[in-house]
């Protein structure tokens, strides 16, 4: 297992464009977490999956974020109409929850809003 | 809501050093904490996981303490070296929703 994949790692779009990012978990892993970080802060949580159920929406996201993890395994984010201020690196977790809570990170998709 | 806090936010020490990195969090009612290591640009590389049961965790240089009670965790980092230079992120699991929260991170320079 190579771990926890994000794709596209680099995303530089025009302001007003929807952008979609893929996260592949560690296979078997039931829980999936997406996070946002911007420069000098630690991640802000998003939103998180037990399996394809999601538990919960961060207050942060407006109506123009929107996950879904529909057979259980891998995870998009998508952005509507993004602005400026969406600017950031978005990360993914994964974990085996019951068994073992420790989080694996992916490496992160970095989105520029021009 | 869980409140986690790091300090120092940054620091730089000689090679050689031992030295503490602090987190406090609000919310005691944890499951588990994370100590995590972030370089510049990259994702987050899991160190130690402390369960809530636990009082500390060690990985060769590196030892975590977990005081539940009082809300606070440090790690500690013995002889560091220059590879150590990193931002550690400390992440409390939490008992009621399950979600990591995380602190802004220390960001540390080891100086050759």
């Amino acid at each position: 297992d190579t771990g926890v994949s994000q794709d596209p790692r680099h995303k530089i779009t025009k302001r007003g464009q929807n952008v979609t990012f893929r996260c592949d978990p560690i296979s078997e892993h039931n829980r999936l977490y997406w996070y946002r970080q911007t420069l000098g802060q630690g991640p802000e949580f998003l939103t998180y999956f037990q399996n394809e159920a999601q538990l919960e929406k961060s207050r942060l996201l407006s109506d123009r974020f929107s996950a879904e993890r529909p057979k259980g395994s891998f995870s998009t984010l998508e952005i509507q109409r993004t602005e400026q201020g969406d600017s950031a690196m978005y990360l993914c977790a994964s974990s085996l929850f019951e068994r073992n809570p420790q989080a694996f990170f992916g490496q992160g998709t970095r989105l520029t809003v021009v | 809501k869980q409140e986690v806090t790091q300090i120092p936010a940054a620091l730089s020490v000689p090679e050689g050093e031992n030295l503490v990195l602090n987190c406090s969090f609000t919310d005691s009612a944890i499951y588990n904490l994370q100590w995590f290591r972030q370089d510049p640009g990259k994702g987050l590389t899991s160190l130690l996981l402390i369960q809530s049961s636990q009082r500390e965790q060690t990985s060769g240089r590196l030892n975590a303490s977990l005081d539940k009670s009082s809300g606070r965790s440090t790690l500690y980092i013995a002889a560091s070296q220059p590879g150590d230079s990193a931002t550690y992120l400390c992440a409390p699991g939490e008992d009621r929703d399950d979600k990591i929260i995380f602190g802004k991170g220390t960001r540390l320079h080891i100086l050759p």
